[in-house]
């Protein structure tokens, strides 16, 4: 079965660096869109970044673009985010997921759903 | 203010139908398709419908999507008291080059 493991979460002072991973098995990793979605405490979900199957195209939310980014390893199964100059409003549970649909033209790519989500890691950022 | 407009909250007793609804723009729902999910307290969302009214294997065929012009709706029908949850739609935006989600309907069930 689809499984998408996060780590790397921690309490990290603002202006720090954290590096999140997730381990995905039960599918065939290097076929598909990967994305990381955020949720602060008590408040929405924010898409912050996705990446193409073999890493061609890469995305990311205005608040986190040139801060974070995102990588991947598909012969490790695996998909990572790096986070530099964390702020405080960066706090939130990370979790990675498997997109379901994407279409790509001009290069650029729209994702559609995330069908299989992991049980998310805790960054906390303050002092 | 969220790109894609959900209201905070919608009630209902077991057995009703509930509609919540997503409004948007012509550089998102009015471009692309739209995705809903659920998310039980404590635990990750669950994906319920994709491209605007496809259920994954395993969504009951009591929770339906559609969408029309610049909105899109989620119905949930015979209501159950698992039902509630968060639930948030999605979709990419053209001008805004990303992914957006709504702010989330909190349903209670009665």
């Amino acid at each position: 079965q689809v499984q998408l493991v996060e780590s790397g979460g921690g309490l990290v002072k603002p202006g720090g660096s954290l590096r999140l991973s997730c381990a995905a098995s039960g599918f065939t990793f290097s076929d598909y869109f990967m994305t990381w979605i955020r949720q602060a405490p008590g408040k929405g979900l924010e898409s912050i970044s996705y990446i193409s199957s073999i890493s061609t195209y890469t995305n990311y939310a205005d608040s986190v673009k040139g801060r974070f980014t995102i990588s991947r390893d598909n012969a490790k199964n695996s998909l990572y985010l790096q986070m530099t100059s964390l702020r405080a409003e960066d706090t939130a549970l990370y979790y990675c997921a498997r997109a379901t649909t994407w279409t790509c033209n001009t290069g650029t790519c729209r994702l559609g759903g995330s069908d299989y989500w992991g049980h998310g890691t805790l960054v906390t950022v303050s002092s | 203010q969220s790109v894609l407009t959900q209201p905070p909250s919608a009630s209902g007793t077991p057995g009703q139908t509930v509609t919540i609804s997503c409004s948007g723009s012509r550089s998102n729902i009015g471009s692309n398709t739209v995705s809903w999910y659920q998310q039980l307290p404590g635990t990750a969302p669950k994906l319920l419908i994709y491209t605007n009214n496809q259920r994954p294997s395993g969504v009951p065929d009591r929770f339906s999507g559609s969408k029309s012009g610049t909105s899109a709706s989620l119905a949930i029908s015979g209501l159950q008291s698992e039902d509630e949850a968060d639930y948030y739609c999605a979709a990419w935006d053209d001008s805004l080059n990303g992914l957006f989600f709504g702010g989330g309907t909190k349903l209670t069930v009665l």
